[in-house]
């Protein structure tokens, strides 16, 4: 069965530094990969995908993650954070034909600093 | 196009009862997906609906059931609350070819 691990539950950072935020994943083949964010009371907005190509994506909000198959990791990156990017950032990952069920990582709180 | 919505926001219950939570998929999605989120257990999914055939279920007890309608409409049922239920409860939608899915705002359960 695949398995998400997001090692750092908690993370503070000053605003306008860069951010990286971890993610390791469990799965015998090539998954798909997921950030998604939740702020409170919400639900989750999905951030960015990886499903094949390039390794280096791009997402909404100046977000980007690599895909590097030989750490098994999909890590988020953020040049620059605003103090508006607070808030929870789950990973996720998904198999190939196995419909819509994402499995997620315990999540990791982002905290702004001003 | 308006987003997934889930009605009720907000519901509470007590031990025994059971419980009906409703969810709108994006329009032209014909999947819908159930998650239960706790501090616990973090986001756990429950089940996925595909034109009207549950395609794919969690490890959940049976005292957890869904279904969905020919409008691709969703519910899910909870039998027999218990205090664990507590829980925040995320439906998504997809169009049922790719995971990528759209989730909307949950609806907050708390059993007393």
């Amino acid at each position: 069965a695949q398995s998400v691990t997001q090692p750092d539950i908690h993370i503070t950072v000053s605003e306008g530094a860069s951010l990286e935020l971890r993610c390791n994943y469990s799965y015998g083949a090539t998954p798909y990969l997921f950030w998604y964010v939740q702020s409170p009371g919400q639900g989750l907005q999905l951030l960015l995908k990886y499903f094949s190509g390039d390794t280096l994506v791009q997402g909404i909000k100046g977000f980007e993650a690599e895909f590097k198959r030989s750490q098994s990791s999909f890590n988020l990156r953020k040049p620059s954070v605003h103090w508006s990017d607070a808030a929870e950032y789950f990973c996720a990952v998904a198999r190939e034909n196995a419909g819509n069920m994402l499995t997620f990582g315990g999540g990791t709180r982002l905290m702004v600093k001003p | 196009k308006a987003g997934v919505t889930q009605t009720p926001r907000y519901l509470i219950k007590t031990r025994g009862q059971q419980v009906t939570l409703s969810c709108s998929p994006i329009s032209g999605h014909r999947s819908v997906s159930w998650y239960q989120q706790t501090p616990g257990q973090g986001l756990q999914f429950l089940f996925e609906y595909f034109s009207e055939t549950q395609r794919n279920k969690g490890n959940f007890p049976g005292r957890f059931s869904g279904r969905q309608f020919s409008n691709s409409r969703s519910e899910m049922n909870v039998s027999t609350l218990e205090l664990g239920d507590s829980a925040l409860y995320l439906c998504a939608s997809s169009t049922g070819g790719t995971v990528e899915q759209f989730f909307g705002p949950g609806t907050r359960l708390t059993v007393l």
